[in-house]
Order: C-alpha cells, then structure tokens, then sequence
C-alpha cells in the first residue's frame, strides 16, 4: 500500500486559498488519489477523487502531476466552517477492497 | 437508510466487559469497513467484509477483538475482556463495491470508554 506524507498542520485566513500537499512517492499504476475532510465527532467525508491531471467539483480542485507522486488539495476562498482535518489516501481500484490507510492528516485552522 | 448508522453513539463500561456496536450501512452497499480512531489520530484500519465475508481482517488488534456480518448488511463489532487502551471512537464505512475507487461514507462513529 501506498503511503502518504502530510504536513501536520496548517493555517489560514477567510478568503484565501488554501493549498494542501500529499506525497505519495510509491503510488502504484492502478490507485487513486482520495481526500476526506473530517469535522469534531463526525466519520470523515469525502471530498474529491482523482488519478491524474486535474479534478475540481463544487468543493474543491485536486491536482495531480504527471509522475503521480504527489498531489495537491485546493481549497478556494475558505470559511471558519472549513477548519478541520483533511485525510490523502491512496488505494487500488482493482482490487476487490483495499485497506484504507488514514493517516494523521492535516489540521487545517482558518482564522477570522 | 439514507447514511450509515451506528449504534450506540456513546458507549461506557467497565474493564473486562464485553461490548457490541452495531453498523448499518447504506441499503445495497456490498463493502463495509470497520475503524478505530484515538484522540488525535487518524483512523486505523481493522477489518473489511465483502458481503458476508470478512475479505481482510488483518487490523484487528488482537483476538479479543472480531465482527460478523451474517447477512450482508448490519454488522456488529465485538470486543471481548474489554481493556482502558480500548477507548477509542469505532468507524463504521460503507461502499458500493470494494473498489479502490469507490467512495466511503462513513458513520458518525460509536465512542467506547473503558473505565
């Protein structure tokens, strides 16, 4: 299994855009690249999903370089109601399941 | 149902009892994953069922610890001999098919205090 190196944590203000950083050096050709955001006493949710290039939705924009090795969370324009705990994860989508490895992840803290 | 269901949502007990928790994942999800997350840290991985079956069951701690999943759907998470390390906030996730590239959908999680 993959594994994913996040930074601990990180701040930010209301309105910026926050960019957040997975490294995942040992990816395989057939997983995909997965974040989940988790508030105080909730399961962690997801947010986005992608393997390569670029991915955005209403939530949030993921990108991926061509080696795969790392990829990049972006979060536009972000709100108190953002701070919280974002999770990289890295799995096979051939396999029948694969053991999700969480990680620490990244607390984001987005101040007033 | 419409999420994933776990039950109970808060769970005390004493050292050496025996405790259940209950998850009720999304009607036909085939994948359903069991976590344990401490104060802190992320979630760790203890089992996974594909159906009936328990595909991996290779993050269970130790045999104190196993779940069923009879029918497919609900499953239990049991542990025996309860210990104060067991304290932690227990996951339950679900996903239309074990797929790498399917999504999770987690429950709001049973909180277990060993006293």
């Amino acid at each position: 299994l993959a594994k994913t190196t996040q930074p601990i944590s990180m701040d930010s203000y209301e309105g910026q855009e926050v960019n957040i950083t997975c490294s995942h050096n040992n990816i395989a050709t057939n997983d995909y690249i997965t974040w989940y955001q988790q508030f105080p006493s909730q399961g962690p949710r997801f947010i986005i999903q992608g393997y390569k290039t670029k991915v955005t939705n209403e939530v949030a924009s993921l990108f991926i370089p061509a080696d795969r090795k790392s990829s990049t969370l972006s979060l536009p324009r972000v709100s108190l109601s953002d701070t919280a705990v974002y999770y990289c994860l890295v799995g096979d989508r051939n396999t029948g399941g694969f053991k999700t490895i969480f990680g620490a992840g990244t607390r984001l803290f987005v101040k007033a | 149902g419409a999420g994933v269901s776990q039950t109970p949502s808060n769970k005390v007990t004493e050292k050496g009892k025996y405790v259940e928790l209950r998850c009720d994942p999304i009607s036909g999800h085939t994948a359903l994953y069991w976590y344990r997350q401490s104060l802190g840290q992320g979630p760790e991985f203890l089992i996974y069922f594909q159906g009936t079956g328990a595909a991996d069951d290779s993050g269970l701690p130790n045999d104190r610890f196993f779940a069923v999943r009879p029918e497919g759907s609900v499953s239990t998470l049991k542990i025996q001999r309860t210990e104060r390390g067991d304290s932690a906030v227990y996951l339950c996730a679900s996903s239309p098919t074990g797929s790498g590239a399917n999504v999770l959908t987690f429950g709001a999680g049973s909180r277990l205090t060993v006293l």
